[in-house]
This record gives C-alpha cells, sequence and structure tokens, in this order.
C-alpha cells in the first residue's frame, strides 16, 4: 500500500522559514517524480513544486520561484520542501503527491496523495 | 498558465440523481485532463485519469469524457459516500493547474 507522511508544518512568522517533509513507503520511490501541491483554508488546489524520479529537474510555480526548493533523498524515499521568505498567503495545507505515470513529472495526474501537514503564517 | 474553468461552482442533488459537472480548458489540452475527488479534512483522490479513464477501485458509476477544451464528469446515480468537491485538473502543459472546484451536496 503507497503511504505518504508529511510533517514539519507549523505556526512560523511572517519572513520565516520551514521545512517540510513527506515520507513514502509502498512503491519505488526513486521511480517517480513527486510534487507538492497547497490548498489555502476554504479555497482550491495549487500545484507548487515538483521533482524529478532522480532528481535532476526541479518545477516551480512562478510566483514561488527563488522563496521555495524542492529536493529528494531517495535513500532515504523522503521528498522536502524548503520555504522561505515565508508570507501570510503561504497559509495553506500542503500535501505532497505522486505522479501517476512514471515516465513524467505530471501526465496522468496525481494517484496518491498523503494526509497534509499546515503551515500558518502569521504573528 | 492554463486556465481551467468548472460548473456549477455548487449543486445540490438526491440520492440517485445524475449528476453533471463541467470543466473548460483555456486552451485545447487533448485528452489531458484528471478529475478527483476531496472531502472535507481530507486530501483529494484522483476519480478519472486522461479525460475518460477510471482509476482502479473508484465505482463505475463514475464516468468521465470529452476531448479539447470541454470536459464532464458524471455520476450516474448519487450515492450518500459522494457528497464532497470535485476538482478537474489538467496535466497537457506545465504547470498542472485545478479548476475551482464543485461542491455537491445534499438537496
Amino acid at each position: 500500500e503507497v503511504q505518504l507522511v508529511e510533517s514539519g508544518g507549523n505556526l512560523v512568522q511572517p519572513g520565516g522559514s520551514l521545512r517540510l517533509s513527506c515520507a513514502a513507503s509502498g512503491f519505488a520511490f526513486s521511480r517517480y517524480a513527486m510534487s507538492w501541491v497547497r490548498q489555502a483554508p476554504g479555497k482550491g488546489l495549487q500545484w507548487v513544486s515538483a521533482m524529478s524520479a532522480t532528481g535532476g529537474s526541479t518545477y516551480f510555480a512562478d510566483s514561488l520561484k527563488g522563496r521555495f526548493t524542492i529536493s529528494r533523498d531517495n535513500s532515504m524515499n523522503t521528498l522536502y520542501l524548503q520555504m522561505n521568505s515565508l508570507r501570510a498567503e503561504d497559509t495553506a495545507v500542503y500535501y505532497c503527491a505522486k505522479v501517476k505515470d512514471s515516465s513524467t513529472w505530471y501526465e496522468g495526474g496525481f494517484d496518491n496523495w498523503g494526509q497534509g501537514t499546515l503551515v500558518t503564517v502569521s504573528s | 498558465d492554463i486556465q481551467m474553468t468548472q460548473s456549477p461552482s455548487s449543486l445540490s442533488a438526491f440520492v440517485g440523481d445524475r449528476v453533471t459537472i463541467t470543466c473548460r480548458a483555456g486552451q485545447s489540452i487533448s485528452t489531458y485532463l484528471n478529475w478527483y475527488q476531496q472531502k472535507p479534512g481530507k486530501a483529494p483522490k484522483l476519480l478519472i485519469y486522461a479525460a475518460s479513464t477510471l482509476e482502479s477501485g473508484v465505482p463505475s458509476r463514475f464516468s468521465g469524457s470529452g476531448s479539447g477544451t470541454d470536459f464532464t464528469l458524471t455520476i450516474s446515480s448519487l450515492q450518500p459516500e459522494d457528497f464532497a468537491t470535485y476538482y478537474c485538473q489538467q496535466s497537457y502543459g506545465t504547470p498542472p493547474t485545478f479548476g475551482q472546484g464543485t461542491k455537491v451536496g445534499i438537496k
């Protein structure tokens, strides 16, 4: 059974930093691209960032470039999201999601999601 | 970015009703369209990918159709467990983008 477990969400002040983790199990983690998708309270879904299976390529939403960094440790089956210069509008539940098709980083949709971790940016 | 627009934003229906949700893309996306179901406090769940392929384990009362810019998600006979918010998502261009969601409520 595929499991994705996010952690690291917390209350942080504007301008602060946070690192999220996503521990994966139940599938060949090193074969799949992974994404982060967020959902602000009461709002819809917004794709944030993705990393290819090998870690050689990264992708970001334009609005987040320069503030967020994505990385992965295939030996630990873990995906990370480093978030810097956090703003109130970054407040959201952050989900990690596995791409369905191992040959691409986004086609075919996201077939497995974690339970999410809440990031609150507030003074 | 490819804009995805769902309609309606919300609807109310009875158990047993046939429900249709529409998703329109801002440009042609072939059949690179996926549908998700999300219940309150839970992660989204993939229902349909490539516009019309049912994800494993998803009940056959769910179906998807369309290509190009216009797509539909149909629930043939609404069940109590289907009351949720539904999102479409395009996987044709980057970044992947989602519709704003359609909340299906109880009438």
